[in-house]
């Protein structure tokens, strides 16, 4: 079964910094796709970047970019210039080509200092 | 344009007791999704609709049932619930089915089984 992990569950930044949160997973598939997704304290859940694993090239959203290594199956996200609004849970999360299986990584609580 | 809404937002049940929790959207999307969240741990896919009048087994889907009313409408039912079910339910929705498609969530619904 597909696995995603991320190893910190708590990271802090200061404001206009960059920060890198980790993602790795475990699949036997060779196409799939990757996602971010942010969860702030109001609960609901927003998509930040997403990733196709057959694209080589790495997906960016303004200030959200990700490394994007198929081989190691690693999928961390870079978040520039970090503002006070990033500070949320965020969470890495698997896809498999099919649709039918979506699998979380258990998060990663991002604090923004002022 | 309210997006995805959920009822009720918190409830209490005892054990054994049977409940429904709805989900509305309003984005005339085809798939819909359920999810659990407990603490350490991500989201996990209960069951989901890949279009109106489907409905499938995600990861998790013993203790539940849903029911796909129409194309807006997906609700959850919980049968004779333990306390194993005490948890938080998203709802979520999609365009279509496609892998790469983003999905928007609900607020969610606390739950907690006495």
């Amino acid at each position: 079964a597909q696995t995603v992990t991320q190893s910190q569950p708590e990271m802090s930044v200061q404001e206009a910094e960059t920060v890198t949160l980790s993602c790795t997973y475990d699949t036997s598939e060779s196409d799939y796709y990757l996602f971010w997704y942010k969860q702030p304290p109001s609960r609901q859940m927003i998509l930040v970047i997403r990733q196709e694993a057959y694209k080589q090239q790495n997906a960016t959203e303004n200030r959200f970019s990700v490394n994007f290594q198929k081989a190691a199956k690693s999928f961390s996200l870079k978040i520039s210039d970090s503002q006070l609004g990033d500070a949320a849970m965020y969470f890495c999360a698997y896809r498999s080509a099919s649709g039918n299986q979506f699998y979380f990584g258990t998060g990663t609580s991002l604090t923004v200092i002022p | 344009n309210a997006g995805v809404t959920q009822t009720p937002k918190f409830q209490v049940l005892k054990t054994g007791q049977s409940m429904t929790l709805q989900c509305a959207q309003d984005m005339n999307h085809n798939s819909m999704y359920w999810y659990r969240q407990d603490p350490g741990m991500g989201l996990r896919l209960i069951y989901y609709s890949a279009s109106e009048g489907t409905t499938d087994k995600g990861e998790v889907p013993n203790g539940y049932n849903v029911s796909r009313l129409n194309k807006r409408e997906f609700s959850l039912r919980l049968e004779s619930a333990a306390p194993s079910q005490t948890s938080v339910y998203f709802c979520a929705s999609s365009r279509d089915f496609q892998p790469y498609n983003e999905q928007f969530f609900g607020p969610g619904t606390r739950l907690t089984v006495l």
